[in-house]
């Protein structure tokens, strides 16, 4: 069965500076691999996925994430936050069966963003 | 083009009573989904639809059931509400050309 792991609680930095959320996963084949955020009160908003090919991909909001197989992660960047970032943000490893498709979340990291 | 809907946005129940979540999408998705949150907890699923007609369970199926009569309606019942069943729960629906699940804007559940 897959699982994903956020390490990081809570994440805190300064409008402006740059933003790495982590993310570990385990699944024995090929992940499909979700970035999702989650303003108060809200439901969940996709900011970017990857299935297949370039483990550099970009997402929505000036957001990007990076496959790397050999460490098993998927980390969230961005270079430059913004106040309205400050959001809850979760990581999912996605498998098939039998047709549907059954993602895992992780925790979640939640951003705060200082001005 | 309203997305995904979700009846209602609050409830509170009392022990032992029983109530329905609805859970409707205008986009003709074959998939559905509903999801609990809790703190600290991420998004665990509860049970999902590939279909009209059909349901399966998710990881914590227990103390639920579903029905997915119409495609574009899922419902979740809870047949007699405990404490532990207070949350948040949200629905998710996704068509089969893509991998993106859309999710509705949640129902916040008490049970006291």
């Amino acid at each position: 069965a897959q699982s994903v792991t956020q390490p990081d609680i809570h994440i805190t930095v300064s409008e402006g500076a740059s933003l790495e959320l982590r993310c570990n996963y385990s699944y024995g084949a090929t992940p499909y691999l979700f970035w999702y955020v989650q303003s108060p009160g809200q439901g969940l908003q996709l900011l970017l996925k990857y299935f297949s090919g370039d483990t550099l991909v970009q997402g929505i909001k000036g957001f990007e994430a990076e496959f790397k197989r050999s460490q098993s992660s998927f980390n969230l960047r961005k270079p430059s936050v913004h106040w309205s970032d400050a959001a809850e943000y979760f990581c999912a490893v996605g498998a098939r069966a039998g047709g549907s498709y059954i993602p895992t979340f992780g925790r979640g990291t939640s951003l705060i963003v200082h001005p | 083009n309203a997305g995904v809907t979700q009846t209602p946005k609050f409830r509170v129940l009392k022990t032992g009573q029983s109530m329905t979540l609805l859970c409707a999408q205008d986009m003709n998705h074959e998939y559905m989904y509903w999801y609990r949150q809790d703190p600290g907890m991420g998004l665990r699923l509860i049970h999902y639809s590939v279909g009209e007609g059909t349901t399966a369970k998710g990881e914590v199926p227990d103390g639920y059931n579903v029905s997915r009569l119409k495609k574009q309606n899922f419902l979740l019942g809870l047949e007699s509400a405990a404490p532990s069943q207070t949350s948040v729960y949200f629905c998710a629906s996704r068509g089969t050309s893509t991998d993106t699940q859309y999710f509705g804007p949640g129902t916040r559940l008490t049970v006291l």
